[in-house]
């Protein structure tokens, strides 16, 4: 079975650019998350989907970030403009349900490096 | 709201040696715990799960117990070899904001480094 799937692996931008991933989840899961991790700290979900739905986007700077699953497959996470503070791993993640106990796949990440 | 609480590392331990690794949990609900690593350059993979009190989680020679009534969920290892050399997350399962759905709710992490 093949896993998370995520692109690019590594990016540097300037502040004030825009920058763009794509997640492709594990055939079948219905549940798409988004964590960000900066450096020396935990993950932190961004945005949760059901299908093609936004469940939490609580934690999500709507400013400057938004994020889509338009066919309840691939989602893509998008920062514009960005800023130095930014500078972090983001983690796509996927499961088949999202109830409690349910084991989250988590791709390799895209690192993100804004100067 | 929910919070996972970690002992702060880096921890440096000897082929061979005992690991133990602190991880209390705070949360409203009835969580599920679970223990994440992620290797150098590699993203986080599950590495044991408890959902319930007194269930005991195990992989790889790793457990971790649910312990409702200390509100923890401590790593172990009887002897560590230098392949687990990596970072381990502690983090719970809970409802989030909505009230449908979990979500992960992470510890900062603890850098661990086998030396041979």
């Amino acid at each position: 079975e093949a896993g998370v799937a995520q692109s690019p692996r590594y990016k540097i931008i300037e502040k004030r650019q825009s920058v763009a991933f794509w997640c492709n989840p594990i055939s079948g899961h219905a549940t798409l998350y988004w964590y960000q991790q900066i450096l020396g700290q935990g993950p932190k979900l961004l945005i949760q989907f059901q299908n093609n739905g936004v469940v939490d986007d609580s934690q999500l700077p709507k400013d400057r970030f938004s994020a889509e699953r338009l066919k309840g497959v691939d989602s893509t996470l998008k920062i514009q403009p960005a800023k130095l503070e930014d500078s972090a791993v983001y983690l796509c993640a996927s499961s088949r349900t999202p109830l409690s106990g349910n084991t989250i796949y988590f791709g390799e990440g895209s690192w993100l490096t804004v100067v | 709201g929910d919070s996972v609480t970690q002992m702060e590392g880096p921890v440096t331990l000897s082929e061979e040696a005992f690991l133990t690794i602190n991880c209390t949990y705070t949360a409203t609900g009835y969580p599920s715990l679970f223990w994440y690593v992620q290797y150098p350059g590699e993203g986080l993979q599950l590495l044991l799960k408890a959902t319930k009190a007194d269930d005991k989680g195990s992989n790889k020679g790793f457990e971790a117990t649910y312990r409702k009534e200390t509100t923890s969920f401590h790593l172990e290892k009887g002897s560590v070899q230098v392949s687990d050399s990596a970072v381990y997350f502690c983090a719970l399962s809970d409802r989030n904001s909505g009230g449908s759905n979990y979500k992960l709710t992470f510890g900062k992490g603890t850098l661990l480094t086998v030396n041979p």
